[in-house]
């Protein structure tokens, strides 16, 4: 079965530091991978989604970037946080051509 | 410029009561509209999803109406249990675009 892990589960960083945060997912190949940020009592907005390796597309431009440098693993980045990066980071994989996506356990992060 | 719209925001119920949430829809192009129950702290969990084909899916206590003339579908929930409160997302996609249109969310509380 797959299973999708993202680490740190919690994060504080200071303004203006960098962040990387990491998904990866077991059990299956070649999956599209989205990163969503959800901010409190918000839903979701997707900020990446890569359907390959290399492959990544940006939904909303701000003060991030994503990575997929293995099939199977998907990073977040920053080079200097902001205040208004807080927020809860979802990870999530779904099959190509498949409609259902699932989510991994998120990332809280808070920047002081 | 919100595309899937949900209400209520949030809802109290009893124990054994049925809440139904709402979700309606401008772009008649969806054709994917999957329901994900959300706990404090966790990632969103899919619960179900309905096409267009349907106009009704059961998975256990758990419904979905789809009402394609009116652009809209719910999800109810039978014989609500205090483990149901959670947050619901409906969300909506279309078939030439990989990516899910949210709802904000609506908060779920079922008193014992």
């Amino acid at each position: 079965s797959q299973t999708i892990h993202q680490w740190p589960a919690t994060l504080v960083q200071p303004v203006g530091s960098p962040l990387s945060l990491e998904c990866t997912v077991e059990g299956t190949s070649n999956p599209n991978l989205y990163w969503y940020r959800q901010a409190a009592g918000r839903g979701l907005q997707l900020l990446f989604y890569s359907v390959g390796i290399g492959q990544i597309s940006s939904e909303v431009p701000q003060n991030l970037s994503a990575s997929r440098p293995q099939d199977r693993q998907f990073i977040l980045s920053s080079k200097k946080l902001l205040l208004s990066d807080s927020g809860f980071y979802l990870c999530a994989w779904s099959l190509p051509g498949m409609d259902e996506q699932y989510f991994g356990p998120g990332t809280r992060l808070t920047v002081t | 410029q919100q595309q899937v719209k949900q209400s209520p925001q949030s809802l109290i119920v009893q124990k054994g009561g049925i809440p139904i949430i709402n979700c309606a829809y401008e772009n008649t192009a969806f054709d994917y509209f999957p329901w994900y129950q959300q706990f404090p702290g966790k990632g969103p969990a899919l619960l179900i999803a309905i096409r267009p084909d349907v106009s009704e899916k059961k998975e256990g206590r758990f419904t979905i109406s789809f009402n394609k003339s009116a652009k809209q579908f719910s999800l109810h929930i039978m014989d609500s249990q205090p483990g149901d409160s959670a947050t619901y997302f409906c969300a909506a996609r279309s078939g030439n675009n990989r990516k899910l249109i949210w709802g904000l969310g609506t908060s779920l509380a079922v008193n014992p």
